[in-house]
């Protein structure tokens, strides 16, 4: 079974910098995973911030980046706001680009 | 503008069958890709399946796969969830995602239907 793990948590400062992170337990996450990235707040459907590893969609704004780290993907937020406060779930295929693991997800606390 | 119309959920008792249906319109449906996506209640997200724009692939989560069946009619702009032998773990809301023409990933996703399964 694939399971896809982020840190169940994170606290951060308002202007500070928080990087969450996405592993698999298949191996190394690699840009072949396309890794996707999904901010959800209470109430609300999730919102896509991050496809392909890096590529930002129209409306992500630009504190938000994407990247490989290690043998994870990881998402940086940079001067975080007050409003970023909320769950992001991380997304990863398989199976050449078919089949979708999402991660549990990390509430983003900002404190 | 794009627009994604879950409907069909409700409630019903374990072993039984639900169609969901997702209306769309604002983009060129038969474009793209189309996926669903569930959330339990006060859980995670959870892929369940996609199919591709013209409907010849469709891949399906572990959990769903020889229950689920999914398809889409794109002379009409909408996309259907066949759901059979319903359990209580099938419980949540479910979305409707449009998936990229160009890239692995989604952008606009529905506002989703909540199935309840429980006796």
């Amino acid at each position: 079974q694939t399971v896809v793990t982020q840190e169940p948590s994170l606290t951060v400062s308002p202007g500070g910098t928080v990087t969450l992170t996405c592993a698999s337990n298949t191996g190394p996450v690699s840009r072949a995973h396309h890794p996707n990235w999904f901010q959800q707040k209470p109430g609300q459907a999730p919102r896509p911030l991050i496809y392909g590893t890096t590529y930002k969609h129209s409306w992500t704004p630009a504190r938000f980046s994407g990247s490989l780290l290690g043998d994870r993907a990881a998402l940086t937020l940079s001067g975080v706001q007050p409003e970023d406060e909320a769950d992001y779930y991380c997304l990863l295929y398989y199976d050449g680009g078919l089949r979708g693991v999402f991660g549990g997800g990390t509430k983003v606390t900002v404190l | 503008q794009v627009q994604l119309v879950e409907s069909g959920g409700g409630v019903l008792q374990p072993g039984r069958s639900l169609r969901l249906s997702c209306a769309t319109s604002g983009f060129s449906f038969s474009d793209h890709p189309m996926h669903w996506v569930r959330q339990a209640p006060g859980k995670g997200l959870e892929w369940v399946a996609v199919v591709s724009y013209d409907g010849s692939e469709k891949y399906y989560g572990d959990s769903v796969k020889g229950r689920f069946t999914l398809s889409r009619d794109n002379s009409k702009d909408t996309l259907h969830l066949q759901m059979n032998s319903l359990s209580p773990e099938d419980t949540a809301v479910y979305f409707c995602v449009r998936g990229l023409v160009r890239g692995v990933g989604s952008d606009y996703w529905g506002q989703g239907t909540l199935v309840t399964v429980a006796s």
